[in-house]
């Protein structure tokens, strides 16, 4: 079974602070996925990493896939109370597992004003 | 487009009754998946559809369990004798099929309490 461990589990933070989550794994993954979600509602996508050293970047947030494919970082820049959420990371494993996405146990971020 | 639908939103019921849950996916997508959820925690893989056909389970999907996608559309997820254990989020999730880690497109889950 392939997990995905998230640190930290929560985080409570003033607006303007920057912040990383991690997202790490013993086993490799074909490629991570984190996911945005509100309470009462589904996960949303923000980002796939596909390449081990891979870096993307979606406004304030950046995003990197480690070079061996086991972890991924999430950096949030100057954050924002919209930005409160619970933050997902999620694998693709492949192989015989394909199409099936293992999710981390989350980061709870809150933002205060 | 009108996203992954599933009804009902909420869902209470007493210890050892039977409970169905409706997932209706984004229109044309192949691959549909279930998932659980519990507060503050991240979904729990339970098991996938490409079409009509069910490729993989899991452990978690005890025999009190079952999901069918009869015609490559909708999907029903049903849970027998449901214990308190069993109380969580339910979400369905579907996605084009085309590409093995494409987006999944989440519906707004089913809340399950059972007394």
């Amino acid at each position: 079974t392939q997990l995905l461990e998230q640190s930290p589990q929560f985080l409570s933070i003033q607006e303007g602070e920057n912040l990383t989550v991690y997202c790490n794994s013993s086993s490799v993954f074909s490629s991570l996925q984190w996911y945005r979600q509100e309470p009462g509602e589904g996960p949303v996508l923000l980002v796939t990493v596909v390449t081990g050293g891979e870096v993307k970047k979606l406004k304030r947030l950046t995003f990197q896939f480690g070079d061996a494919r086991k972890d991924s970082s999430l950096h949030i820049t100057a954050a924002q109370p919209g930005d409160t959420g619970l933050y997902l990371c999620a694998g693709f494993a492949g192989g015989t597992s394909y199409g099936k996405l293992t999710f981390g146990q989350g980061t709870i971020l809150t933002v205060h004003p | 487009d009108t996203g992954v639908s599933q009804d009902p939103r909420h869902k209470i019921t007493k210890r050892g009754q039977n409970v169905t849950f409706r997932c209706d996916p984004i229109s044309e997508h192949n691959r549909l998946y279930w998932y659980r959820q519990t507060l503050g925690q991240g979904p729990e893989f339970l098991t996938y559809f490409q079409n009509e056909a069910q490729l993989e389970k899991s452990r978690l999907l005890s025999d009190r369990f079952s999901a069918e996608r009869p015609k490559g559309s909708f999907s029903t997820l049903e849970i027998q004798r449901t214990e308190q254990g069993d109380s969580a989020m339910y979400l369905c999730a579907s996605s084009q099929g085309r590409h093995y880690n494409e987006k999944l497109f989440f519906g707004s889950g089913t809340q399950l309490s059972v007394l």
